[in-house]
């Protein structure tokens, strides 16, 4: 039972284009979701975080915007730039508890030159 | 530093063997958590402490998974008699607000 989905393995770009990573969830009761970036041999790193009483949150080149009744979340990067070539984690959390993150299997993101 | 570390960073054992994997956490961060890639997978959630509340330990595969954390800082996760499908790579993250900050992982391999 995959409460955190991430439906394309794979995405291509060009560099100086627009890169948008979606991804889809199944339990209403996430309040807080993230995305995190992994090279390879290295741990996730932040990327950037949204919470469920906002619809969108931007920082820099990254946009993460919310559609809670779609349970549907997706990260914009403009311009993409080959260094963000990476695997992208979508990830959720319930408030209270252990507050443990739910990801999904995550998306290659690759930026051409 | 002033990051997650774990070691070691990688180990090859034998099936049947016990391992012992270990984080240090970011120094103020009272939260700690395992997870575990498996290949082609997301990460997913082992066992979780705060402070010196007992510790959530749902996400545990089997009773031969167990983990510790000492003085409210270094965590231990061991593995006793170890089989293939242990293999993957063990993720330690700390968080003192509201996101998390992973280690480089530990990449197991059970021969």
């Amino acid at each position: 039972d995959q409460q955190v989905k991430q439906n394309s393995p794979s995405l291509s770009v060009q560099e100086g284009r627009i890169s948008i990573l979606n991804c889809d969830y199944t339990n209403s009761m996430f309040d807080y979701f993230l995305w995190y970036k992994k090279y390879p041999a290295e741990g996730p790193t932040f990327l950037i975080s949204i919470s469920s009483i906002k619809d969108k949150n931007e920082d820099g080149r990254f946009t993460v915007f919310l559609n809670k009744s779609a349970k549907h979340l997706s990260l914009h990067i403009v311009p993409s730039q080959p260094g963000d070539s990476a695997v992208y984690f979508c990830a959720a959390r319930k408030q209270g508890g252990s507050e443990k993150l739910v990801f999904g299997k995550g998306m290659k993101l690759t930026v051409n030159p | 530093g002033a990051g997650v570390s774990q070691s070691p960073s990688n180990k090859v054992t034998e099936k049947g063997k016990d391992v012992e994997l270990r984080c240090d956490p970011i120094s103020g961060h009272t939260a700690l958590y395992w997870y575990r890639q498996s290949l082609g997978q997301g990460l997913e959630f082992l066992i979780y402490f705060q402070g010196n509340s007992a510790p959530d330990k749902s996400g545990l595969p089997s009773d031969r998974f167990s983990a510790e954390r000492t003085g409210g800082s270094v965590s231990t996760l061991t593995i006793q008699r170890t089989q293939q499908e242990d293999s993957a790579v063990y993720l330690c993250a700390s968080r003192r607000t509201n996101e998390q900050f992973f280690g480089p992982g530990t990449r197991l391999t059970v021969l």
